[in-house]
């Protein structure tokens, strides 16, 4: 079955250091893949989106993806985080028809002072 | 312009009470879709509408979960005979259209809590 997978649940990082934030697809095609992230109280915000071309993406707020085709993965990353980085980033695939999103299980990022 | 709005914000009931959530989606995306987010379950896929219709009902947890949208804009999602099981938050989305690359966009939630 097609699926989305965050290896980790929780990561710590230190203010203005770098982030990385793993994930994992299982799917027959290339997807289209998405990042969103996810501050306390909030819905979900669009981070960046890779559906054809330039396998690296930029985003909002510094962030950036790379879409890597023969480990199957879309790691997020920025160079250097900030406090108001804190929060829950989740991966997401749309699958079938519809559009529907299947998401990961979702990364809580911790930044300590 | 005006993003995806939900009411309410919160929503306390008790079991066995019927609860309607209402999502007003961004001015003129025929795509609506809800999720629901719970801590065991993480972030679910419940329906989507295109226009008022809805092709896909498949995430739909029980035939107690039922949803509408009227007029290609406002949908209301109800949940009747709510179970402590319900509790979670429901999030709503709009895009543009049902295309793969086109983005969705959230509205910031109805958290409902069933005592």
């Amino acid at each position: 079955a097609q699926s989305v997978t965050q290896p980790d649940i929780h990561i710590t990082v230190s203010e203005g250091a770098s982030l990385e934030l793993r994930c994992n697809y299982s799917y027959g095609a290339t997807p289209y893949l998405f990042w969103y992230v996810q501050s306390p109280g909030q819905g979900l915000q669009l981070l960046l989106k890779y559906f054809s071309g330039d396998t690296l993406v930029q985003g909002i707020k510094g962030f950036e993806a790379e879409f890597k085709r023969s480990q199957s993965s879309f790691n997020l990353r920025k160079p250097s985080v900030h406090w108001s980085d804190a929060a829950e980033y989740f991966c997401a695939v749309p699958l079938s028809a519809g559009n529907k999103l299947t998401f990961g299980g979702g990364t809580r990022v911790l930044v300590k002072p | 312009g005006a993003g995806v709005s939900q009411s309410p914000s919160n929503k306390v009931t008790e079991k066995g009470k019927d609860v309607e959530l209402r999502c007003d989606p961004i001015s003129g995306h025929t795509a609506l879709y809800w999720y629901r987010q719970s801590l065991g379950q993480g972030l679910e896929f419940l329906i989507y509408f295109q226009g008022n219709s809805a092709p896909d009902k498949s995430g739909l947890p029980s035939d107690r979960f039922s949803a509408e949208r009227t007029g290609g804009s406002v949908s209301t999602l109800t949940i009747q005979r709510t179970q402590q099981e319900d509790s979670a938050v429901y999030l709503c989305a709009s895009s543009a259209n049902l295309m793969y690359q086109e983005t969705q966009y959230f509205g910031p939630g109805t958290r409902l809590l069933v005592l």
